[in-house]
């Protein structure tokens, strides 16, 4: 099975803040993987897909990268509305596996 | 719209037996694969089961194989997780997820489906 690593667990930023998380691949993925926001209470949301491609109606403050295993996720300017848990998604085979969060605070 | 919506959560006990199911509308039902993805209270999430368009090909967890059913009628849009032999650990939120267009990331969930497994 591949196994997601994501860091760091808890992210505690400022609005205005650029901010980056991480997600580790046991092995090769390609660029399949996703990121998901996902609020108290709420579903999940698709945010990133195939590793860089903004999702529709996801503002472009939302960017997605990769480095070989190793995939990011950065908000450019940190919004009252991004404080939520984050979460990374591989989906380059069965079976399918998450990252273990990280979650956004207030500072 | 795109929309699913799980029904059939509640309490059941300890080696007990539970169906789920998912209504999807606003899409080509039979055009996409589905998941079910679970979410334990205050834990992350963690997929449970996929089924293609065709409802022939599926793929479980390992920690669920044996104990839970993927399926799907088309006929009546609906997608189903019959759950068995539940567990203690099996309590969670269950959420009924759609397939993008290309590839089995997520692009529609649903509301969730709670489900309690004590005595």
């Amino acid at each position: 099975d591949i196994q997601m690593t994501q860091s760091p667990s808890t992210l505690s930023a400022s609005v205005g803040d650029r901010v980056t998380i991480t997600c580790r691949a046991s092995q090769s993925i390609s660029s399949w993987l996703a990121w998901y926001q996902q609020k108290p209470g709420k579903a999940p949301k698709l945010l990133i897909y195939k590793a860089s491609a903004l999702e529709t109606g996801v503002p472009s403050r939302f960017s997605g990268g990769v480095s070989g295993t190793e995939f990011t996720l950065t908000i450019s300017s940190l919004q009252p509305d991004d404080f939520a848990t984050y979460y990374c998604q591989q989906y380059h085979s069965y079976p399918l596996t998450f990252g273990g969060g990280t979650k956004v605070e207030i500072k | 719209e795109v929309q699913v919506l799980e029904s059939g959560g509640g309490l059941v006990q300890p080696g007990g037996s539970l169906r789920l199911s998912c209504a999807a509308s606003g899409f080509t039902f039979s055009n996409y694969g589905m998941s079910w993805v679970r979410q334990a209270p205050g834990k992350g999430l963690e997929w449970v089961s996929a089924i293609d368009g065709t409802g022939r090909t599926t793929y479980y967890a390992d920690y669920v194989k044996g104990r839970l059913t993927i399926s799907r009628d088309n006929s009546k849009n609906t997608l189903y997780l019959e759950m068995n032999s539940l567990r203690a650990e099996d309590t969670a939120v269950y959420y009924c997820v759609k397939d993008y267009s290309s590839g089995h990331q997520f692009d529609c969930w649903g509301q969730g489906a709670l489900v309690t497994v004590s005595s």
